[in-house]
């Protein structure tokens, strides 16, 4: 069945610093992928809409020159958090669409010291 | 985007079916009723979807009524590892649209 797999799983990081998470289709080609955020006890926000070649779309609210998402390759987007604060602090998850239904990744968690 | 309405919680004992309610009173005619699970610190778990008719998989079965206002999913013969939190969420029509989560249904399965 088709796997998106994401990396890392678990990431700690000092506060200012920047992180980049990796989202990747194994065996099919994924010209969109999604990107959400899920703190703990909550549901899964999403936050952008990351498009293959092209600017990826962002939610409301979702500042994007915090949050870079680049997709640059059918099998590859990647989100990088810049200047994380321990309020960034979340599970991170990813998403792609094969022929049917969305795969999800493991997600990340990321905590910001 | 058509919006679900589930109950916060629910449970089963072991080896009973689970049957997840789920509201969806606002769904367009073209738009798909899927299922994820999520068991805690993973991501969602694709379980099963459907349009009109009801559909059944290795997983579960999933009943849509006629009005398509509603639908059921049942998990025949619950088990431990089925405690996780169900989402039912109505997919906009489109290859790619987005899936907007709610909050879900907390299901425990009890030995």
């Amino acid at each position: 069945g088709a796997v998106v797999s994401q990396h890392p799983s678990r990431v700690i990081c000092k506060s200012g610093t920047s992180v980049k998470i990796e989202c990747r289709s194994l065996d099919f080609q994924a010209t969109t992928m999604f990107w959400y955020r899920q703190f703990p006890k909550k549901s899964l926000m999403l936050m952008a809409t990351s498009n293959e070649g092209s600017k990826a779309t962002y939610e409301q609210g979702v500042e994007k020159d915090k949050f870079l998402i680049n997709h640059a390759s059918l099998t590859l987007s990647t989100l990088t958090v810049t200047s994380a604060h321990p309020e960034d602090s979340s599970f991170y998850i990813c998403s792609a669409v094969p022929n049917y239904g969305y795969t999800f990744g493991s997600g990340t968690r990321l905590t910001v010291v | 985007d058509a919006k679900t309405t589930q109950p916060p919680s629910m449970d089963c004992a072991e080896g009973r079916a689970a049957n997840l309610p789920c509201n969806h009173s606002t769904i367009s005619g073209n738009e798909y009723v899927y299922w994820y699970r999520q068991i805690h610190s993973q991501g969602p778990q694709y379980i099963i979807h459907g349009l009109k008719n009801n559909e059944t998989n290795e997983m579960a079965s999933l009943i849509i009524t006629e009005d398509r206002k509603s639908s059921t999913l049942i998990l025949p013969h619950a088990t431990l590892r089925d405690t996780a939190v169900y989402y039912c969420i109505v997919k906009p029509s489109g290859a790619n649209s987005k899936l907007t989560f709610g909050k879900g249904i907390t299901l425990s399965v009890r030995p």
